[in-house]
C-alpha cells in the first residue's frame, strides 16, 4: 500500500516563496503527481516527476527523491489565485492508479 | 472542445434510494476512474476501468457499483448500502496504463435528505 503524508496547512504572504512537502512510504512507486484545487472545483494538473531531480514549469517547480521517498512542489512569485489546496499523489507499481494524500491548503494573504 | 463532463452538479438522495451519476468523456481515453472526497480527507478510489467491458474496485467500492459499456461513459451507482453517500464524487480519464495524466471532471456533490 501507500502512506502519503503532507501538510494540513500553510500560509504565506502575495509576492513570497512557498515550499509544499510530500513524504511518501510505497510498497510500489511509478511516479508523483502534484494537482491544484480550488475550493468546490476538480483537480488540475501541475506537474509529474518520476525521475530525481527538479522539474520547472513557469512559477511553478517540483522536485522528487525517490531514495528519500521525498517531494515538493515550489510555487514563486505568489499571487492570490494561488490560494488553494495542493495534492500529492503516488503512482503504483503497475501504473493503474493513483493514491492521493489529504491535501496542502495554501492560504495566501496581501 | 475535448474534455470530462459530470452531471447533475448537484445531487440529492432520499434514504434507501440508488441514484446514478452520469461521467463522459470525450478525449478518446482508454482509463476512467471515480474518486470520492470527504472533507479533510484526500481522494479516495471508488472504482476504475481500464478497457471497455472491463473494471476494478478501488479501495471503497462498497456500495457502489459502476459499468464501462461504451468507451465514452462510465456511471457510477450509489446504493442504498452505502450508508455515507454525501460527498464530492470526481470522474477522471487517462489515455491509459503507463504514464498517462489523470485529468478530472468537475464533480458531482451528492448529498442526503
Amino acid at each position: 500500500g501507500q502512506n502519503i503524508d503532507q501538510p494540513t496547512e500553510m500560509t504565506a504572504t502575495e509576492g513570497a516563496i512557498v515550499q509544499i512537502n510530500c513524504t511518501y512510504q510505497t510498497s510500489g512507486f511509478n511516479g508523483l503527481f502534484w494537482y491544484q484545487q480550488h475550493a468546490g472545483e476538480a483537480p488540475t494538473f501541475l506537474s509529474y516527476n518520476v525521475l530525481d531531480g527538479l522539474e520547472e514549469k513557469g512559477r511553478f517547480s517540483s522536485f522528487l527523491s525517490r531514495s528519500k521517498g521525498y517531494s515538493y512542489l515550489l510555487l514563486k512569485e505568489l499571487q492570490m489565485k494561488d490560494s488553494a489546496s495542493y495534492l500529492c499523489a503516488v503512482r503504483d507499481q503497475g501504473g493503474s492508479t493513483l493514491t492521493f494524500g489529504k491535501g496542502t491548503m495554501l492560504l495566501v494573504s496581501p | 472542445d475535448g474534455g470530462i463532463t459530470q452531471s447533475p452538479k448537484y445531487l440529492f438522495r432520499k434514504e434507501g434510494q440508488n441514484v446514478t451519476l452520469s461521467c463522459e468523456q470525450n478525449l478518446n481515453h482508454d482509463a476512467m476512474y471515480w474518486y470520492r472526497q470527504d472533507p479533510g480527507q484526500g481522494l479516495r478510489l471508488i472504482y476504475y476501468s481500464q478497457i471497455v467491458n472491463d473494471f476494478q474496485k478501488g479501495d471503497i467500492a462498497e456500495g457502489y457499483s459502476v459499468s464501462r459499456e461504451k468507451k465514452e461513459s462510465f456511471p457510477l451507482t450509489v446504493t442504498s448500502a452505502q450508508k455515507n453517500p454525501t460527498a464530492f464524487y470526481l470522474c477522471a480519464s487517462s489515455a491509459g496504463q503507463g504514464q498517462e495524466t489523470q485529468y478530472f471532471g468537475p464533480g458531482t456533490r451528492l448529498l442526503v435528505l
